[in-house]
């Protein structure tokens, strides 16, 4: 089945540790994407890639970083700048080329700090 | 003034009910509407796009925009409760290149 894999579905942070959270889709997507979801909030774009070996920063991206070696991957990590990193972080992929590309989400990581 | 506004909710209805959910947005430019469903502490799931003037239907589902207006709303008709949820909307920004999420617009309906 085609589709966007995150894992793990839950993690935990300690204090002062880097973590990358995975996200693998096979749909063939040229571009991907990271939210970070709060609590009753909406959406907000941590980073977004385009293309393999090409990202671009989003309104949040102060406290991560991200790679796009592979089509098929775009693995997230939140940094010990990150402070406040406890949030729902959503992948999601869609076609490039027209402005009718909806995105797909995978079903989310949820991150906690111990 | 936010880029997409939705009113919070929660929006009650009744079984069988119509629920009007309601979106304005800022980009006078932009081309692609978007709503989605998203259950609670499940992924978002998307049921409806729209891109031109006018309503667009899809089984109990009929999405409605207006580009002179800014404002972009979705129906459900004959409500169920399966259909609560909070549903989003999302607008493609001018340029293509990424959607911008309202915070969403929380559905009860009730047996």
């Amino acid at each position: 089945d085609g589709g966007i894999t995150q894992s793990p579905k839950y993690l935990f942070r300690k204090e002062g540790q880097n973590v990358t959270l995975s996200c693998e889709q096979n749909l063939n997507h040229d571009a991907m994407y990271w939210y970070r979801q709060d609590p009753g909030q909406g959406l907000r774009l941590i980073y977004y890639s385009q293309i393999v070996n090409d990202f671009q920063k989003g309104d949040i991206a102060e406290g991560y970083s991200v790679s796009r070696e592979k089509k098929e991957s775009f693995p997230l990590t939140v940094t010990s700048a990150q402070k406040n990193p406890t949030a729902f972080y959503l992948c999601a992929s869609s076609i490039t080329g027209t402005e009718y590309q909806p995105q797909h989400f995978g079903d989310g990581t949820r991150l906690s700090i111990l | 003034q936010k880029e997409v506004e939705q009113n919070s909710g929660p929006l009650s209805v009744p079984e069988g009910a119509i629920a009007s959910l309601n979106c304005t947005y800022s980009d006078r430019g932009s081309q692609s509407f978007f709503w989605y469903r998203q259950y609670s502490g499940k992924s978002p799931e998307l049921i409806m796009f729209i891109y031109s003037n006018g309503d667009k239907e899809d089984g109990r589902f009929t999405a409605q925009l207006n580009k002179a207006s800014q404002y972009v709303s979705l129906l459900i008709r004959d409500s169920q409760p399966s259909d609560s949820a909070t549903y989003l909307c999302a607008v493609m920004n001018t340029g293509f290149q990424k959607l911008v999420f309202g915070t969403g617009t929380r559905l009860l309906v009730s047996p």
